[in-house]
């Protein structure tokens, strides 16, 4: 039973390049949340979506950063003309349903690396 | 969310019980208490979750105090593999909302 698929495990892109950072939840599971941690920080809530909606998109940044989970396929972070100060570690987390009971399952993260 | 509080680090020995406190003094009466922990380098683990009774499941049992204000993590036989930092988080859209991972409590196994 695969867990939380993210890839690639780590990227690194220049200053201006786009970052595509793509998670595939586990099976049967419809939610996915990305959260970013930056180096010696805490994680971060980033975004919250459902098949095809975006549920809650409060701790995404307002420029550059976007989120899709197609009805087909992973869900994909995109991250336009980065910038130093996006180099983290990325992290995608799923569940089932929501509710009280209802565990987030999280992937191992792409680590982002901006030169 | 009810804010929780954490020592920021502890220490263990390898094979005793390693137990973490945990204060949520303003919780709600529809939030869980939630755990999870992130060793090095990987994502966050889920660990166990309960709402006013005890809980346990393989890896850990989860003791809320009655007036649910605090909640203490128990690892039975701590290992070198339970190096890690572990969150305590109070949700009221449990744990499948946006949490909010505080500094977490860094606990060390010491061999």
């Amino acid at each position: 039973n695969a867990g939380v698929m993210q890839n690639p495990r780590h990227l690194v892109r220049r200053r201006g390049q786009e970052a595509r950072l793509r998670c595939s939840p586990m099976k049967g599971h419809s939610h996915v949340y990305w959260y970013r941690q930056l180096p010696e920080e805490g994680l971060k809530f980033m975004v919250y979506l459902q098949k095809e909606n975006i549920i809650d998109e409060s701790g995404m940044p307002k420029e550059r950063f976007s989120a899709e989970f197609p009805k087909e396929g992973p869900s994909i972070l995109r991250i336009q003309q980065v910038v130093r100060g996006d180099s983290a570690a990325y992290f995608c987390a799923s569940s089932p349903v929501k509710g009280n009971n209802s565990p987030l399952h999280f992937g191992n993260g792409t680590r982002l690396t901006v030169t | 969310d009810a804010k929780t509080t954490q020592p920021t680090s502890m220490d263990c020995a390898e094979g005793r019980a390693a137990n973490l406190p945990c204060n949520h003094s303003t919780i709600s009466g529809n939030e869980y208490v939630y755990w999870y922990r992130q060793i090095h380098s990987q994502g966050p683990q889920y660990i166990i979750h309960g709402l006013k009774n005890n809980e346990t499941n393989e890896m850990a049992s989860l003791i809320i105090t009655e007036d649910r204000k605090s909640s203490t993590l128990i690892l039975p036989h701590a290992t070198l593999r339970d190096t890690a930092v572990y969150y305590c988080i109070v949700t009221r859209g449990g744990g499948a909302d946006g949490l909010t991972f505080g500094k977490g409590t860094h606990l060390i196994i010491q061999p």
